[in-house]
């Protein structure tokens, strides 16, 4: 069964600069969350999306957006990257609103280092 | 005080034991629990879901919610070396998309 892609798997990055993080939920899911989950943590909620709409925010730092793009995918953008962003950062998805309890689906995830 | 503890671990047992790993939790509007196994630098895959309280089995592992006590627990009957992962407890409030999850607890299942 397809599962949820997440592109890059691996990045490395220094100081200041820009990352951009793509997720590709699994066929027909319409939600889409993101989580960071740093060096023997559990993964922190950071923001989700339903039908391309914001629906909930975490703990996401002001210096990162996401957007939910018409194909479902979504990007994680983070700027002005700093050695604290050094991290796992997971995509979930689900079908449906994510209220109802539908559940969440977890990519591989995307390990970004800062140097 | 994190809403979910988890003990860490690690936790060691011999194959074929039966495991018992739990979490307790401090907020009683959580409706939904979760179990999910973490491989090494791999994402969290779903083993058990329960909506409020009660048990529920699938094969080897049997998931338990007890909300008088805020209390969940995950067994694993006859442990295998591949059940070797960290186990994460997540949990949901309903009307709400986050999950918060424990700390994980590191199992260890000795050949």
């Amino acid at each position: 069964a397809a599962g949820v892609i997440q592109s890059p798997r691996h990045l490395i990055k220094e100081k200041r600069e820009t990352a951009t993080l793509k997720c590709y939920p699994i066929p027909r899911h319409d939600t889409v969350y993101w989580y960071q989950q740093g060096p023997g943590q559990d993964p922190q909620f950071l923001i989700s999306f339903y039908e391309k709409m914001q629906s909930d925010k975490g703990s996401i730092p002001d210096r990162f957006s996401a957007q939910q793009f018409s194909d479902y995918h979504s990007e994680l953008n983070m700027s002005s990257l700093e050695l604290g962003d050094s991290a796992l950062y997971f995509c979930a998805s689900s079908s449906g609103t994510g209220l109802a309890g539908e559940t969440q689906y977890f990519g591989p995830g995307t390990r970004l280092l800062v140097l | 005080q994190k809403e979910v503890e988890q003990d860490p671990g690690p936790l060691s047992v011999p194959e074929g034991a039966i495991v018992s790993l739990n979490c307790t939790y401090s907020n009683s509007a959580f409706q939904y629990f979760m179990w999910y196994r973490q491989y090494s630098r791999k994402g969290p895959e779903l083993l058990m879901y329960t909506y409020s309280s009660g048990n529920k089995e699938d094969g080897r592992f049997t998931a338990q919610v007890d909300k008088s006590s805020k209390y969940i627990s995950l067994f694993i009957r006859d442990s295998q070396p591949s059940d070797s992962a960290t186990y994460l407890c997540a949990m949901r409030l309903s009307g709400t998309y986050k999950y918060i999850f424990g700390t994980g607890t590191r199992l260890k299942v000795l050949a």
